[in-house]
């Protein structure tokens, strides 16, 4: 069965930053896109990027640019989403998710269990 | 701040009918198709809705989804109490943006 399991909570200090990873099982690794989604406690969900596993491309939310780079491990079919300079306002769960859209379009199936990201204020 | 706007929140008796909307724009509802997430406190959102009415395998089908010009909505028929939930939708934005609604909780009464 398909599955996305995530690394473990994380406290930082602000100006770090943190790497969380998104181990995937049960399909081709390099066959769907990940997306990467965060929600702050009381918050909205809010997405923050993509990344093609097979070509490495990405994409981010402009709020996001500059800020977070998302790589891949292909051989260990896993998924890795740095976000840098923490600030507060960066503490939240972490998700990485399947998009198993097709022809232009985004559907994000399978998900991971999250990752509580916390940076003390 | 979402492009996508949902009430904050909706409410119904067991069995009843419970109707969410997502108002966006030309740049994204408008085309673009709308998928909806059921978020429930300490888990992962689940896909309830894809390609505007498609529901995925699992889903049971008191749940439904439609779309008209640069709306949305979701319903709920025969409502239950682990439908109690926070309800988003979402859809690609022609900025290759995607993005979320605000959200609605949905409360059983």
């Amino acid at each position: 069965q398909v599955q996305l399991v995530q690394s473990g909570a994380e406290v930082k200090k602000p100006g770090a930053s943190v790497k969380v990873s998104c181990k995937a099982s049960g399909y081709t690794f390099t066959s769907y896109d990940i997306n990467w989604v965060r929600q702050a406690t009381g918050q909205g969900l809010e997405w923050m990027g993509w990344m093609n596993p097979n070509s490495g491309n990405t994409g981010f939310a402009q709020k996001f640019r500059g800020r977070v780079t998302l790589t891949r491990n292909t051989s260990i079919s896993t998924a890795y989403m740095e976000l840098s300079s923490l600030r507060s306002e960066d503490t939240a769960v972490y998700y990485c998710a399947r998009d198993f859209g097709r022809l232009g379009e985004v559907s994000f199936d399978y998900w991971g269990q999250g990752t509580q990201v916390t940076v003390p204020s | 701040q979402s492009v996508l706007t949902q009430p904050p929140s909706a409410s119904g008796t067991p069995g009843q009918r419970v109707t969410i909307s997502c108002s966006g724009s030309s740049s994204n509802i408008g085309s673009n198709t709308v998928n909806w997430y059921q978020k429930l406190p300490g888990t992962a959102p689940k896909l309830l809705i894809y390609r505007n009415n498609q529901r995925p395998s699992g889903v049971p089908d008191r749940f439904s989804g439609s779309k008209s010009g640069t709306s949305a909505s979701l319903a709920i028929s025969g409502l239950q109490s682990e439908d109690e939930a926070d309800y988003y939708c979402a859809a690609l934005d022609d900025s290759l943006n995607y993005v979320f609604g605000t959200g609605a909780k949905v409360t059983v009464l």
